[in-house]
């Protein structure tokens, strides 16, 4: 069976400084990749999608950028951290075909301070 | 731009009710359209997922229902438990099957 893993669970920075958080998908090969953010009070937002490793799209401008390094794998990372990257995280993933489900991970909290 | 919208935004409902968690989306041109469940501080988990070709799907005691030509969903669920208590959000896939979430229904099931 298929299995996502995130970490840190939870992490607190302060401004300026860098951030990497780490997402591994067990189980599949090459799926989608999703980063999505979950801001307090506000929906989730999509952030970064990969469809294959070094392919990354960015759905909004932001501070963040995405690495998919690997297969299974979709970094998340910062060089300086703002005050608006309070969030919580989540890594998702999705087998080829345009009709099938999106699995999410456990999530990190970010408190940028 | 696909906008998703879910009412109402909180409910709370004695034990042992049935209730209607509802959802619209604002294009129709959806491959499918995904339920899930997050409890506090957690991640999401996937519930219900019904196929643009679709109209229902069921799992246990949960119903989701799609009429596109509409932009609506529905999940049923029967016979309500505290034990679900949480959020359900619903969310349309698109292109790349990127999804679009709704900003969730907050359930509160009481004793």
């Amino acid at each position: 069976s298929q299995t996502i893993h995130q970490w840190p669970a939870t992490l607190v920075q302060p401004v300026g400084s860098p951030l990497s958080l780490e997402c591994t998908v067990e189980g599949t090969s090459n799926p989608n990749l999703y980063w999505y953010r979950q801001a307090a009070g506000r929906g989730l937002q999509l952030l970064f999608y990969s469809v294959g490793i070094g392919q990354i799209s960015s759905e909004v401008p932001q501070n963040l950028s995405a690495s998919r390094p690997q297969d299974r794998q979709f970094i998340l990372s910062s060089k300086k951290l703002l005050l608006s990257d309070s969030g919580f995280y989540l890594c998702a993933w999705r087998g080829q075909g345009i009709y099938n489900e999106q699995f999410f991970g456990p999530g990190t909290r970010l408190t940028v301070l | 731009k696909q906008e998703v919208t879910q009412i109402p935004a909180a409910l709370s409902v004695p034990e042992g009710e049935n209730l209607v968690l509802n959802c619209s989306f604002t294009d129709s041109a959806i491959y499918n359209l995904q339920w899930f469940r997050q409890d506090p501080g957690k991640g999401l988990t996937s519930l219900l997922l019904i196929q643009s070709s679709q109209r229902e799907q069921t799992s246990g005691r949960l119903n989701a229902s799609l009429d596109k030509s509409s932009g609506r969903s529905t999940l049923y669920i029967a016979a309500s438990q505290p034990g679900d208590s949480a959020t359900y959000l619903c969310a349309a896939s698109g292109t790349a099957s990127k999804l679009t979430f709704g900003t969730g229904t907050r359930l509160q099931v009481t004793l």
